[in-house]
């Protein structure tokens, strides 16, 4: 079993749309939580990070984690053709970003 | 956040040779910064930790002496891949933990490596 699972996609949604992105994780001593967006060819760039259980929205992105289910998600609303790009989900056992372990990614497409 | 840069952004070499990637922190003093490998249509694995002025910490299975690192200053961190082979070519991700308070790790924008 992978420590982080994603599915691999591609997840195609509208435009204007609300994109789901699941994650889960194995380390139930994980503490901190985050998202990347990872553009073909280019490195990852951070939307957002997630330390309790519960909702957490910046603009149209919303990080919402279970850590019962061990389980973290990322909801993107009115998705746009821009954010089409994979989107990494990644897990760390410290609150000081430190030992990140990656999921394989969801290549996310939102078609004009 | 943090502002990291790498260089070079992309390098062919011949296999055998060696090739040196510097990645800077550009805005703040980084203690510690990572590096990562991504395969194609693979995700980041760990490579190793970098502290600054010690010795780098190697995840299992990177072997130490094929890749040197060396983090001698608060703001450098260099990655050698020695005696490349074309199973090094790569794509290899420098990041570091950001300042103020938000403990989120900021990445460099890569280095694509092409062994020959």
């Amino acid at each position: 079993q992978k420590e982080v699972e994603q599915n691999s996609g591609p997840l195609s949604v509208p435009e204007g749309a609300i994109a789901s992105l699941n994650c889960t994780y194995s380390d139930r001593g994980s503490q901190s939580f985050f998202w990347y967006r990872q553009y073909s060819g280019k490195s990852p760039e951070l939307i957002m990070f997630i330390y309790s259980n519960g909702d957490k929205e910046d603009g149209r992105f919303t990080a919402q984690l279970n850590k019962a289910s061990q389980y973290v998600s990322l909801l993107i609303r009115d998705s746009q053709p821009s954010d089409s790009a994979t989107y990494l989900c990644a897990v760390s056992r410290d609150n000081a970003g430190n030992m990140l372990t990656f999921g394989g990614g969801t290549r996310l497409m939102v078609k004009p | 956040g943090a502002v990291v840069s790498q260089h070079p952004s992309w390098v062919i070499c011949k296999s055998g040779t060696s090739v040196k990637i510097e990645c800077r922190s550009l805005d703040f003093q980084a203690t510690t910064m990572f590096w990562y490998r991504q395969f194609p249509k693979q995700s980041l694995m760990l490579m190793a930790t970098s502290n600054e002025g010690s010795k780098a910490t190697y995840e299992q299975g990177v072997e130490k002496d094929k890749f040197l690192i060396n983090h001698a200053s608060l703001t450098l961190s260099t990655l050698t891949v020695t005696s490349a082979h074309p199973e090094d070519s790569s794509f290899y991700i420098c990041s570091t933990v950001g300042r103020g308070g938000q403990e989120t790790q900021y990445f460099g924008p890569g280095t694509r490596l092409l062994v020959l």
